[in-house]
């Protein structure tokens, strides 16, 4: 089965507070992607990464940054935390070119900034 | 822009009774889906996925429809169980374009 793990369920941070979400999966995927999760709005794209070191905006970048070092490992980085990034992060990883396009989700990082 | 959506934000149902739960995409080009299920505190599970080239696809009580010529599709959940309560979403894209998602219907199953 794959497995998407990210570092923290949840996260309490204060404003002005540099975070870091990590995101690991052993499927050797090439591409990860980061989205936040609030209520009715669904799934928002913030950044993706098709290879190491390679990253994409999504629709939603500014705030955020991300690191993707290894093939395995994905960070999104919260330079300066805010009260409005407040929300559910997930992860997401899949496999180029697999007979199936199917995007796995980690369990999500709960974060709170006060 | 491209949107995906649910119909309904709340779907109440018997235990033992079917489910059905309606989804509408924007986009003609969309040529795969997939509907996952997220209980409260987890990350979305894949439940099932279908391609452009088939209206329907049936998986352990489940089935997708998919209708190309309203861009629609819908999940049918049979003999609903207290553990089907969730949120569902469903997910579109189109190729290897990013995948749109639509904001979830909670299914709430009652005894």
């Amino acid at each position: 089965d794959v497995k998407v793990t990210q570092s923290s369920r949840y996260l309490v941070k204060r404003t002005g507070e540099k975070v870091f979400l990590e995101c690991v999966q052993d499927m050797d995927h090439e591409n990860m992607f980061w989205y936040r999760q609030d209520p009715g709005l669904g799934l928002r794209l913030i950044y993706f990464s098709y290879d190491v070191k390679m990253k994409e905006k999504g629709d939603i970048p500014e705030g955020y940054s991300v690191s993707r070092e290894k093939k395995e490992r994905f960070s999104l980085i919260l330079e300066s935390a805010s009260t409005s990034q407040t929300s559910m992060y997930l992860c997401a990883s899949e496999s180029q070119g697999a007979s199936t396009d199917t995007q796995y989700f980690g369990p999500g990082t709960r974060l709170t900034v006060l | 822009g491209e949107s995906v959506g649910l119909h309904l934000p709340t779907l109440s149902v018997q235990e033992g009774d079917n489910s059905i739960i309606n989804c509408a995409y924007s986009n003609s080009a969309s040529d795969y889906f997939i509907w996952y299920k997220q209980e409260s505190g987890k990350g979305p599970q894949f439940i099932i996925d279908i391609r452009s080239n088939m209206d329907k696809r049936q998986g352990q009580r489940v089935t997708v429809l998919l209708n190309k010529t309203v861009k629609h599709l819908s999940l049918q959940i049979a003999a609903t169980q207290p553990g089907d309560s969730a949120v569902y979403f469903c997910a579109g894209r189109a190729g290897w374009g990013k995948f749109q998602f639509g904001a979830g219907t909670q299914v709430v199953v009652t005894p």
